[in-house]
């Protein structure tokens, strides 16, 4: 089964340029997850979608960063126009809370991140 | 501020030795996990405690949790090189879903 995965995997661009990244859960994985670790810092939510739908978006940090999850399956993470401070890992997870047999599983699968530097 | 905070930040040891690594957080909480990242890849779930219990065991691994103290530990027995890595634990708070609150990590070295 193939796991979450990420592009670009690194993505070089200048201040005040468009990035967009992308996320493919787990198939069959409801919640989606979008994560960042900004240089020396720890790993901070941005973001979970259930399905399509936005559960929670207050560790987006300002307007500029847009996520969408069209349909349900993959999701995309644009920062429109990019900061220096926008540079980090963009990590994206998924799961499915609950497993068939009903038990809460809670366990986060983690793609490999995609590198953002803003120069 | 952050949920979860660790200790030590580093930590190197000898192949052989055990590891052990805490995390302290602020709210209550559902329960805990621990993660590990090796060098430039992706976070990788280890162990899940919930709140009710008090310790666990997967393998090598050793995860206690104390809600009195708001405090956990995972111990690596019988380390190994390939145990190098970033290890973090992360919270899920009782109001939160399944949103993760992350430690800064503890940067393990094993040494052959």
């Amino acid at each position: 089964e193939a796991g979450v995965t990420q592009f670009p995997s690194h993505s070089v661009i200048e201040k005040g340029q468009t990035v967009t990244l992308r996320c493919d859960p787990i198939s069959g994985h409801d919640n989606l997850y979008w994560y960042r670790r900004v240089m020396g810092k720890e790993i901070k939510f941005l973001l979970h979608f259930v399905k399509e739908s936005k559960q929670d978006e207050s560790g987006m940090p300002n307007n500029r960063f847009l996520a969408e999850r069209t349909g349900g399956t993959y999701s995309t993470l644009k920062v429109q126009p990019a900061e220096l401070e926008d540079s980090g890992v963009y990590f994206c997870a998924s799961s499915q809370e609950r497993s068939r047999q009903g038990a809460y599983t809670g366990e986060l699968f983690f793609g490999e991140g995609s590198r953002l530097t803003v120069l | 501020s952050q949920q979860g905070e660790e200790d030590p930040q580093a930590l190197s040891i000898q192949e052989g030795e055990n590891a052990t690594m805490n995390c302290s957080y602020k709210t209550s909480i559902n329960n805990l996990q621990w993660y590990r990242q090796n060098s430039g890849r992706g976070l990788v779930h280890l162990i899940l405690i919930r709140s009710n219990e008090r310790e666990k065991h997967s393998g090598r691994l050793r995860v206690t949790l104390d809600t009195s103290k708001k405090s956990s530990s995972l111990l690596i027995t019988a380390s190994r090189a390939a145990d190098t890595a970033s290890y973090f634990c992360a919270t899920v708070g009782r109001n939160a879903g399944n949103m993760l609150t992350f430690g800064g990590g503890t940067r393990l070295m094993v040494k052959p």
